[in-house]
């Protein structure tokens, strides 16, 4: 079984700001971990995956995340936040087969100018 | 690449009418198409997951006879909405899994499909 579970459904950031999203798992089998953006009334958009190589993954748009297997987390960073980043994300969690992707929560972000 | 398609974008239609979504991948082939669904500001559940050829697999209490899958070909999965109520208005999203670029693990997400019920 896995679940997914992230920290915060609200986070206010100003522009300019570090932003930091927190996602953390639990997965009965070696876990393949992604972020996804959502923006109002759209699909979703992959930022970056971890798929058992390095532990630091870089993404598009700026973002990151480290995977720590000692405390099954998966966090998102971007050093400065700018205003198109307000939207909606997610962390979601899969087996190496890719069968079912389970998903957190979501975090919002807001953006303050 | 690995483009997914959805029809319509958005729907509205009466209590006790069915309606179809069609999911697309554009630009390579799916063996697997997932279908989630996504009420106002909350996450994506999983309804349904199905194969090329084969009956879908339903998530525990979701109503297969009211939400039919049909997933006839490697490009087209379609999702019938049957007698629809308004308790069935939400966003629905699908995903497509193949192996373009050889990433077998990867789901692509559609834009998805806004269903109003009245």
């Amino acid at each position: 079984a896995q679940s997914v579970t992230q920290l915060g459904s609200h986070v206010s950031v100003s522009e300019g700001a570090l932003v930091l999203l927190r996602c953390n798992y639990s997965s009965s089998v070696p876990p393949y971990l992604f972020w996804y953006v959502q923006y109002p009334n759209q699909g979703l958009q992959l930022l970056l995956k971890y798929t058992s190589a390095a532990t630091l993954v870089k993404g598009i748009n700026g973002f990151e995340a480290e995977f720590k297997k000692s405390e099954t987390s998966f966090h998102l960073t971007k050093p400065s936040a700018h205003m198109s980043d307000a939207a909606e994300y997610f962390c979601a969690v899969s087996g190496p087969e890719g069968n079912k992707l389970t998903f957190g929560g979501g975090t919002r972000v807001l953006v303050k100018p | 690449g690995a483009v997914v398609s959805q029809h319509p974008s958005r729907v509205i239609c009466k209590s006790g009418t069915s309606v179809k979504i069609e999911c697309r991948s554009l630009d390579f082939q799916a063996t697997t198409m997932f279908w989630y669904r996504q009420f106002p500001k909350q996450s994506l559940m999983l309804m349904a997951t199905s194969n090329e050829g084969s009956k879908a697999t339903y998530e525990q209490g979701v109503e297969k006879d009211k939400f039919l899958i049909n997933h006839a070909s490697l490009t087209l999965s379609t999702l019938t909405v049957t007698s629809a109520h308004p308790e069935d208005s939400s966003f629905y999203i699908c995903s497509a899994r193949g192996s373009p670029g050889g990433r077998t693990y990867e789901q692509y997400f559609g834009p998805g499909t806004r269903l109003t019920v009245t």
